[in-house]
């Protein structure tokens, strides 16, 4: 079956524009984060939906980040403003659900902000 | 804050010969992930440990959870070249519903003849 997909694979910006990145889940699965993975931070957690909940979004860095996430499936990463600090490869997973399960990744987005 | 570390970062390992490499994390979990990563590439799953005294093994690597050590294990026995690439731990904290990883830097091995 099809995995996590994300898009774009890559993506250049100038700094102060807007970006958004999307991720389309394992089907079925209720559970999505997104995380971060730069060369100086190593991988960072960002958001996190699971079904209808509330996201726990403490793992954004500031608020020029946001995500939303339709009819609990497909999730849009959207960064405002972009610094070039924001540079990095942005990845997306699912899970099935929230106790012990395992997390599977997609490609990932790399972000490139000039 | 739940802290995951990897030891040691960077292994040169010999083809044929068996290693083993750490993951120590900082408060009480009982979910812990191995992850392989190829340059460019995404995360690929490699093992699920649920309880303590897990023990996991697939082909040349094995797994293992303590969880009173706070320490994971992987054991590489007779590496080959496949082999050579960044493997991260990550943990799941005990705390809240959210499930979280929090990653190790990753430890990155190159399998040399």
């Amino acid at each position: 079956g099809a995995g996590v997909s994300q898009s774009p694979s890559n993506k250049v910006t100038e700094k102060g524009k807007d970006v958004e990145l999307r991720c389309d889940p394992i089907s079925g699965h209720t559970a999505l984060y997104w995380y971060r993975q730069s060369l100086g931070q190593g991988l960072e957690f960002l958001i996190y939906f699971q079904g209808n909940s509330a996201p726990d979004k403490s793992g954004l860095p500031s608020d020029r980040f946001s995500a939303e996430r339709t009819g609990g499936s497909v999730s849009t990463l959207t960064i405002q403003r972009t610094q070039q600090e924001d540079s990095a490869v942005y990845l997306c997973a699912s899970s099935p659900g929230t106790s012990g399960n395992e997390q599977f990744f997609g490609p990932g987005t790399r972000l490139t902000v000039l | 804050e739940l802290k995951v570390e990897q030891n040691p970062l960077f292994l040169s390992m010999q083809e044929g010969k068996n290693y083993t490499i750490y993951c120590n994390y900082s408060t009480t979990s009982d979910r812990l992930y191995w992850y392989r990563q190829d340059p460019g590439k995404s995360l690929e799953s490699l093992f699920v440990l649920l309880s303590n005294g897990a023990v996991k093994q697939e082909g040349r690597l094995m797994a293992s959870l303590d969880t009173k050590a706070r320490l994971s294990t992987l054991h590489i026995t007779a590496a080959v070249h496949d082999l050579s690439a960044t493997y991260f731990c990550a943990v799941v904290g005990l705390t809240g519903a959210n499930s979280k990883l929090t990653f190790g830097k990753g430890i990155t091995l190159s399998v040399r003849p």
